[in-house]
């Protein structure tokens, strides 16, 4: 079936960097999301995005995060800088509709040093 | 303000047998989906079943049923004839309907599911 792919599944940077994590989503879809989850508890939403705009963000999304889809390429998420707490498994999904089941891809690992 | 809720931290049963996960929402908009999700314990997130509002009809994919009560603001997971790879940490998600809001989880339910 189709897949949202996330590149990469596990990235190691020190405190204060930048880092990108890029997502792949479903070739057809149209919304997007980034969702983060600490030690495999619970999914806490970042942001979800459409028509090239935030559409909605946490209070998890702090100004240190954006997002953006350049030409239908990746939709990424940017970090700058990273802080200690920015560690957790960052996952992706997109789906079709508003009112579709995201699919998720499988999960980037930020490990903040 | 949506939220959903999942009390059970935890259920074990023995393979073959039926269990049920419980979720209750909090919602002020009439219109909004439902959905479970497990998650693998290599960390994959895989959506399972999803429940509209505006359906009376409890939904059913494979082995896996609804038991939605809108007066109660509950939709809870029914796994019959459950298998040892069913184990798994199931997640219930909500989305409104009339806004740009994304879905949000309840904390999870850790399925273990033993021979």
């Amino acid at each position: 079936g189709p897949k949202v792919l996330q590149i990469p599944s596990h990235q190691i940077i020190d405190m204060g960097q930048m880092v990108t994590l890029n997502c792949d989503p479903v070739s057809n879809h149209l919304y997007f999301y980034w969702y983060k989850q600490i030690l495999g508890q619970q999914m806490e939403f970042l942001v979800n995005f459409y028509n090239g705009k935030v559409m909605e963000k946490s209070k998890l999304f702090k100004d240190q995060f954006s997002v953006e889809r350049p030409d239908g390429s990746y939709f990424t998420l940017k970090i700058q800088p990273t802080a200690l707490e920015d560690s957790a498994v960052y996952f992706c999904a997109s789906s079709l509709t508003r009112e579709g089941a995201p699919l998720f891809g499988e999960g980037t690992r930020l490990s903040v040093l | 303000a949506q939220k959903v809720t999942q009390t059970q931290t935890s259920i074990s049963v023995v393979e073959k047998t039926t269990v049920t996960m419980d979720c209750v929402y909090e919602t002020r908009d009439s219109s909004y989906f439902l959905f479970w999700y497990k998650q693998t314990a290599s960390g994959e997130i895989v959506f399972l079943i999803r429940q509209d509002s505006y359906k009376k009809e409890n939904a059913t994919v494979g082995h896996y049923s609804l038991n939605f009560q809108k007066p109660k603001s509950s939709i809870g997971l029914i796994i019959t004839a459950t298998q040892i790879e069913d184990s798994a940490v199931y997640f219930c998600a909500m989305r409104e309907g009339h806004n740009n809001n994304a879905p949000r989880f309840g904390a999870g339910t850790k399925l273990s599911v033993k021979p």
